[in-house]
């Protein structure tokens, strides 16, 4: 079956840090991906997407880019801010009814 | 458009009691979805309702029941609690599942059974 695998966290970076957050995936065919961020007592919301190999989601300085060939998705910002503190999540859809979700990477940011 | 809103925000129960956990959508989404976050775990699905009329269980589906009361409402219900049952509890929908399909997220109940 379809699984994401995030790196494992905490996270912890000083404010205008570069951020990247490894993710790779395995599916059958050609999913979709995402990434979706959590803030503290929230429920999740979209961050950035990718629907087809080499797109580049981006939004809020966040990049993401579809590498089929490695079958990964890593998020990248290239200066976090303390607001950015947050859990990341993974995610793919594929052919099914039913996505598929990392693990989740806690994010902490210091001043 | 307020999204996908859950009723209650918090609550206690305790062994044995029973409760309903409220969804509603008004983006006309087609599929529904319950999951459970504990901490470590990830995201896990409960059941799931890929449109009006239909229900499947997910991958942790014991212990709960749902109904698809109409296309916006999707409710989840403990017949008789447990304290494994701890958690934080998601509602989501999504217009398109499968390719493209991006969920959206209720804010979660948080659920302590003693």
């Amino acid at each position: 079956g379809d699984s994401v695998t995030q790196m494992e966290g905490p996270v912890t970076l000083s404010e205008e840090a570069f951020l990247t957050i490894n993710c790779t995936y395995t599916a059958t065919g050609y999913p979709s991906l995402f990434w979706y961020v959590q803030y503290p007592g929230e429920g999740l919301q979209l961050l950035l997407k990718a629907t087809k190999a080499d797109d580049k989601g981006s939004n809020k300085g966040f990049e993401a880019t579809y590498r089929k060939e490695t079958t990964s998705f890593h998020l990248e910002k290239g200066s976090v801010q303390v607001s950015d503190s947050a859990v990341y999540f993974c995610a793919l859809t594929g052919g099914s009814y039913i996505p598929t979700f990392g693990r989740g990477t806690s994010l902490i940011v210091h001043p | 458009n307020a999204g996908v809103t859950q009723t209650p925000k918090f609550q206690v129960l305790k062994t044995g009691q029973s409760m309903t956990l409220q969804c509603a959508q008004d983006m006309n989404h087609n599929s529904m979805y319950w999951y459970r976050q504990d901490p470590g775990m990830g995201l896990r699905l409960i059941y799931y309702s890929a449109s009006e009329g239909t229900t499947d269980k997910g991958e942790v589906p014991n212990g709960y029941n749902v109904s698809r009361l109409n296309k916006r409402e999707f409710s989840l219900r403990l017949e008789s609690a447990a304290p494994s049952q701890t958690s934080v509890y998601f509602c989501a929908s999504t217009q398109l599942p499968g390719l493209a399909g991006e969920q959206f997220f209720g804010p979660g109940t948080r659920l302590t059974v003693l």
